[in-house]
């Protein structure tokens, strides 16, 4: 099992460029979530899916959109990249909710410069 | 509303030294999860274990052990013989209903040889 894929890893993007993080897992959970990790600010959670068809938002999830077509795949769109988008993103999924517990992917790391 | 409080931001010790993680949550929630998931310098994020409210036995795995006091809402983390490996980013998280995590600034644990 792969689990929970991101990409790319690392990208680098300029203010007003718009860009999709890609996240897919092959475990049939449910639940999938987008989280940015700021220096010492532990995560956010930017928005998060229930099922394929439903998205909601998070704490932070001005500056992204997302869509849930499929079980596995719960892209993360930024549209017009800002310098305050600089994060690392984390992609999680769960079977059943986070009182379940998250299994994570290994992250993208962003520069809007 | 679920919040989740790590104190130390940052902690070194020498190697072979015992070191505990704080983390101090809040809930009013009767039936509630913890975490404790770690981020080594290659960025993942690892599950460590899960703790659900009604389970106040201390937990050890090798190394590690876990101390859940709910009457102090704390769920403390120990590295016993501690080594270079245990070096990472350590996150508390609590459940936020049935959906999703919420978690702490994250502790920084250095340990040096």
């Amino acid at each position: 099992n792969a689990g929970v894929t991101q990409t790319p890893k690392f990208r680098i993007l300029k203010i007003g460029q718009s860009m999709t993080l890609q996240c897919t897992q092959d475990m049939n959970h449910n639940y999938m979530y987008w989280y940015r990790q700021d220096p010492g600010m532990g995560l956010k959670l930017i928005y998060y899916s229930v099922g394929a068809g439903i998205t909601d938002k998070g704490e932070v999830p001005n500056g992204y959109n997302v869509s849930r077509s499929t079980t596995e795949d719960f892209p993360l769109r930024l549209e017009l990249a800002a310098p305050s988008q600089t994060s690392v993103y984390f992609c999680a999924s769960s079977y059943g909710g986070g009182w379940r517990g998250y299994t994570f992917g290994s992250g993208t790391r962003l520069t809007v410069v | 509303a679920q919040k989740v409080t790590q104190a130390q931001t940052e902690i070194s010790v020498v190697e072979k030294e015992d070191v505990t993680l704080d983390c101090v949550y809040e809930t009013r929630d009767t039936t509630y999860y913890l975490f404790w998931y770690k981020q080594p310098p290659s960025g993942e994020l690892v599950f460590l274990i899960r703790r659900n409210s009604f389970d106040e036995q201390n937990e050890i795995s090798g190394r590690y052990s876990w101390n859940f006091q709910k009457s102090t809402s704390s769920f403390n983390f120990t590295i016993t013989a501690s080594q270079v490996v245990d070096s990472a980013v350590y996150f508390c998280a609590l459940n936020k209903g049935a959906q999703k995590l919420v978690f702490g600034q994250g502790t920084r644990l250095t340990i040096n040889p």
